[in-house]
């Protein structure tokens, strides 16, 4: 069975101070691992993919295949991120996503 | 494109009506996926659709909640006979059949049960 575990409700981060969303997961094969985002008032949307190892908005996110892990990292904290954060697997093919319960990250100007 | 919709967006039912909630899909997506959150908590995966077709219905309440995606028409979820805890908001999200990762998600249906 897939399992994704987001370890922090919420966490709170100053304006310019570095951020790590934490993520680890649980699965036999070798899943695709992603980063969903909602903000206030809109709808969630894709942030990022692992296969792509791209940089958006500042944001990345490195897969640790040792560790099952799939952090979120962000240098330098705008007030524009806070937002909701889901990391989520999909083990590939028709099988479903798995979401993790998500954390909330909130930039203290 | 207009994006996943989904109607309506707030829906108040009384303890013992049936809720019937649409999605339709984005545009040449043949798959969709419902969602539940609680208030405070995070997504909950209900149940995978193709077309005319359930995939997965594991995160589904075994008794009066009942889901399609029938040939022509919008997905449909039911709950029937609410109780309060039916009270979440319920997100509907479709992807196309080749990258059944990138869900795009709609702007959500929010169930009140007095």
């Amino acid at each position: 069975a897939q399992r994704v575990t987001q370890p922090e409700k919420l966490l709170s981060v100053f304006k310019g101070a570095p951020v790590e969303l934490k993520c680890n997961y649980s699965y036999s094969g070798s899943p695709e691992l992603f980063w969903y985002v909602q903000y206030s008032r809109q709808r969630l949307q894709l942030l990022l993919r692992h296969i792509s190892r791209e940089s958006i908005k500042g944001f990345t996110a490195d897969l640790n295949k040792g560790e099952t892990s799939f952090h979120l990292k962000k240098p330098f904290a705008q007030e524009e991120d806070s937002a909701m954060y889901y990391c989520a697997l999909s083990p590939g093919g028709y099988q479903k996503v798995t979401f993790g319960i998500g954390t909330k990250l909130q930039v203290i100007p | 494109n207009a994006g996943v919709m989904q109607n309506p967006r707030h829906l108040v039912r009384r303890r013992g009506q049936e809720a019937r909630l649409r999605c339709s899909p984005m545009k040449g997506h043949s798959h969709v996926y419902w969602y539940r959150q609680l208030p405070e908590e995070g997504l909950k995966f209900m149940v995978y659709l193709q077309k005319e077709n359930i995939i997965d219905e594991s995160g589904m309440p075994k008794e009066r909640f009942s889901a399609e995606f029938p040939k022509e028409g919008p997905s449909i979820l039911r709950i029937q006979q609410v109780v309060r805890g039916d009270s979440a908001a319920y997100f509907c999200a479709s992807s196309p059949p080749t990258s059944t990762y990138e869900q795009y998600f709609g702007p959500g249906t929010r169930l009140t049960v007095t």
